[in-house]
This record gives structure tokens, sequence and C-alpha cells, in this order.
């Protein structure tokens, strides 16, 4: 099973600021997952890693960015925050190729 | 894109009952997970199976890999008060290890 750890678990936020969701897991995975989720709604995928160095966008079109300097470390930034991206947002990781492991989540709210 | 058909899309049922609920789709799929999800927290994993055809338990849980390879389902025997909660399924596609979710089925159990 893996620690997955999520900071802020809740943000609320005025339009045009800056943010960044931080996302870290302790148990050495190279394959990391951002999925964006609207209450009681399914899973979509934004961004994801496979490994330091390596990100690609996902399924779903987003404004935010992410980076991967260390293993450990997978953040989502929003250059300038819009009331849209009020969603809750929450990072994975792979153990071997299939179980996706989940963080518990940052509740974003954009005013 | 992809997608997954969940149904039903609500449940709510008496403590003691059982519950079914499944996930179709025109796509073949190498994995098959399911996930459940309290308010305000991340998805956690159930079951994943591999193999078509393969059944497997965890505790009151029952999930199988359709034959076909296009569904699944899941079972929970006896419910009880702390089985509700929003239950995925999530599908990988061959030759990608990118996880496709379902819509989502609520549970609601009323003692």
């Amino acid at each position: 099973e893996a620690d997955i750890y999520q900071t802020p678990r809740y943000l609320v936020i005025g339009t045009g600021k800056k943010i960044t969701l931080e996302c870290s897991q302790t148990m050495g995975h190279d394959k990391m997952y951002w999925y964006q989720q609207d209450p009681g709604m399914e899973l979509h995928l934004i961004h994801y890693s496979y490994g330091v160095n390596s990100t690609e966008k996902g399924d779903l079109s987003s404004e935010s960015t992410v980076s991967r300097i260390r293993t450990e470390h997978f953040p989502l930034t929003l250059e300038s925050a819009r009331p849209s991206h009020t969603s809750q947002y929450l990072c994975a990781s792979n153990v071997g190729d299939n179980e996706q492991f989940f963080g518990p989540g940052t509740r974003l709210t954009v005013l | 894109g992809q997608q997954l058909n969940q149904s039903p899309q609500s449940m709510f049922i008496q403590e003691g009952e059982d519950v079914s609920m499944n996930c179709t789709s025109s796509s073949i799929f190498n994995t098959w997970l399911w996930y459940k999800q309290d308010p305000g927290e991340g998805p956690v994993l159930l079951i994943a199976l591999y193999k078509a055809g393969e059944l497997t338990s965890n505790g009151r849980l029952t999930a199988q890999f359709g034959i076909t390879r296009k569904d699944s389902f899941l079972n929970i025997s006896a419910s009880i008060p702390s089985d509700v909660g929003i239950y995925f399924c999530a599908g990988q596609l061959k030759d990608t290890d990118k996880l496709i979710f379902g819509t989502g089925t609520r549970l609601q159990v009323f003692p």
C-alpha cells in the first residue's frame, strides 16, 4: 500500500491568484497521477508522470502545470486561478503497473 | 473518448441486504479495479482483477472480471452502515497504464 500526502486539504482563494497543490509519496513509486473530480462525479486524468523529468498531459485538458524534479514529489500549479477551476484534485501513485493508490485530495474553491 | 457505463447510479437499501453494481464498456480492458470513496476523501482500492473470468473476494465484497473483458461487477453482501459511499469501477486498457473511471454508484444504507 502507498502513503500519499496532499496539502492543503482545503483551499479557498480569490480569482487571479497563483496556487500550488502539493503531492508527495514516500514509497519511491515512479508513476504518479493528478485527477480532477467534481463532487460525486467520475475522475478525469489531467496530468501524469512516469519518473523524474517526465510529465504528460492527461485526457482532460487543464490549464494547470506539473513538475517532477524529485521522485517523491509531484506538485500541480495554477498560474492564475479562476472560478472554473473549483473542484477536487486527487493525486495518485502506482504500485506496479496497475493499482493506483490515492491521496486524500485537495478541495479547491476559487471565488 | 473511452467510456465506462456504471449502474445503477444510486442505491438506497436496508442494512443487511445484498448489493450488486456493474460496469460495462465497448472496449476491452486488461485490468478492472473497484474503489470506494467517502465524502471529502480520496478513493480507496477495494479489489483488483487481472484475468478474464477471475472472481475475487475481499471480506463481504466479491468482484468478477467479465469473460468478454468488457465488463465487471461488484457485490456487497449483508450491507452495514459503513458501506455508505460512492463506488467507482476503473478499467485499464491494453497497452496503457492509465485508468478510465466509471461514473460511480452512490450507496445509501438505512438501519
